[in-house]
């Protein structure tokens, strides 16, 4: 597919595991960014990388969300020790550059229900 | 924080009618604008988007008026159906400065109800 892929699409785990989430960015979008939507909310910034490097990491809530971009391409959101309050839909968006005035493509996001 | 924001959480129209959808911002750093439909389960769709150097820009159906003066963004839907029911959102981008080209911000949306 031509759109921005997400895994899984469904996540269910109990408190204090950790969770790993995938995104499969636009083939050729250099720039991809991770959100998060709690039920009937807008989407919260978390992280963006250009290529492999993350600049922005200023939306993280705390220490135990990390995410990481290999080979330009793939990035995988990771969650240590998950709390009730994580449970959330994790969006992924991808950009052609990372400039300002590029639409960002978004995938349909990971639903994760914390027990 | 500075954050957009939208005038109403809801609204209800009839198959053909003309659809407004209001956004308000704050940030007057912002220059670059978008309207995403978001439908259940599904991530937010790309609509249009807009710069601050235009004032009115039109697509298949839609048209997106931004007014800097009163930091007010609008998207219409033309001749509207049961398909264009989603919830809406207007997102903004700062164009320069540290937070240049990173993070959009995301108001909560409206969600348009279509009846036939």
């Amino acid at each position: 597919g031509a759109g921005v892929s997400q895994s899984p699409s469904n996540k269910v785990t109990e408190k204090g595991k950790d969770v790993e989430l995938r995104c499969d960015p636009i083939s050729g979008h250099t720039a991809l960014y991770w959100y998060r939507q709690s039920l009937g909310q807008g989407l919260e910034f978390l992280i963006y990388f250009q290529g492999n490097s993350a600049p922005d990491k200023s939306g993280l809530p705390s220490d135990r969300f990390s995410a990481e971009r290999t080979g330009g391409s793939v990035s995988t959101l990771t969650i240590q020790r998950t709390q009730q309050e994580d449970s959330a839909v994790y969006l992924c968006a991808s950009s052609f550059t990372g400039m300002s005035n590029q639409p960002q493509h978004f995938g349909d996001g990971t639903r994760l229900s914390i027990l | 924080g500075e954050s957009v924001g939208l005038h109403l959480p809801t609204l209800s129209v009839q198959e053909g009618d003309n659809s407004i959808i209001n956004c308000a911002y704050s940030n007057s750093a912002s220059d670059y604008f978008i309207w995403y439909k978001q439908e259940s389960g599904k991530g937010p769709q790309f609509i249009i988007d807009i710069r601050s150097n235009m004032d009115k820009r039109q697509g298949q159906r839609v048209t997106v008026l931004l007014n800097k003066t009163v930091k007010h963004l609008s998207l219409q839907i033309a001749a509207t159906q049961p398909g264009d029911s989603a919830v809406y959102f207007c997102a903004e981008n700062i164009g320069w400065g540290p937070q240049a080209g990173t993070a959009l911000i995301f108001g909560k949306g409206t969600t348009l109800s279509v009846s036939s």
